[in-house]
């Protein structure tokens, strides 16, 4: 079973739409969660962190956890076309801190 | 305050050769990290500095080395290159191993011929 999970799109939304990305991991002992942002050819950008269950809001991205389920997803409500990137799930490795395990990442696309 | 800075940008090196890649963070962080990312494999970390003075293996360490010189410094040297270290490679750092909020240099574009 891979660890972290992630559609890798591309997923495409016209602007102003919400565009929801999806994570699921496999290791229950992780406690931390983050989203990175990372557009074609440049270097991963942190834009969301999540360490306890439920959301957390920042301006127009809100990050979800559900511990249970293993799930963590991010929203972008009224997406831009300068949202379209790719989109990093990452989560610690449990018992390991600082050790983070990435997903493959899902390409996001915001058509005008 | 620059951040996490990596140095080249880009390199073609033919195989067997040697080189190091060097990574500097001003933002006084304790822990540093080296990544690879290619196509389909997502990041996957090689080497990690918890705190100055401490190195550790990571995830795909093999055929790496590296050095943290101080605590703004950690350097990745290929020993002996081989095509299969064609690779965009990150250097990442964060306040303490306790934080996992890591922060990204620009990366340096790898080719081995």
């Amino acid at each position: 079973q891979k660890e972290v999970e992630q559609n890798s799109g591309p997923l495409s939304v016209p602007e102003g739409a919400i565009a929801s990305l999806n994570c699921t991991y496999s290791d229950r002992g992780s406690q931390s969660f983050f989203w990175y942002r990372q557009y074609s050819g440049k270097s991963p950008e942190l834009i969301m962190f999540i360490y306890s269950n439920g959301d957390k809001e920042d301006g127009r991205f809100t990050a979800q956890l559900n511990k249970a389920s293993q799930y963590v997803s991010l929203l972008i409500r009224d997406s831009q076309p300068s949202d379209s990137a790719t989109y990093l799930c990452a989560v610690n490795r449990g018992g390991s801190q600082g050790n983070l395990i990435f997903g493959k990442g899902t390409k996001l696309s915001v058509k005008p | 305050n620059a951040g996490v800075t990596q140095t080249p940008k880009f390199q073609v090196l033919k195989t067997g050769q040697s080189m190091t890649l060097q990574c500097a963070q001003d933002m006084n962080h304790n822990s540093m990290y080296w990544y690879r990312q290619d196509p389909g494999m997502g990041l996957r970390l090689i080497y990690y500095s918890a705190s100055e003075g401490t190195t550790d293996k990571g995830e795909v360490p093999n055929g790496y080395n590296v050095s943290r010189l101080n605590k703004r410094e950690f350097s990745l040297r290929l020993e002996s290159a081989a095509p299969s270290q064609t690779s965009v490679y990150f250097c990442a750092s964060s306040p303490n191993y306790q934080s996992y909020e890591q922060y990204f240099g620009p990366g340096t574009r790898l080719t081995v011929t």
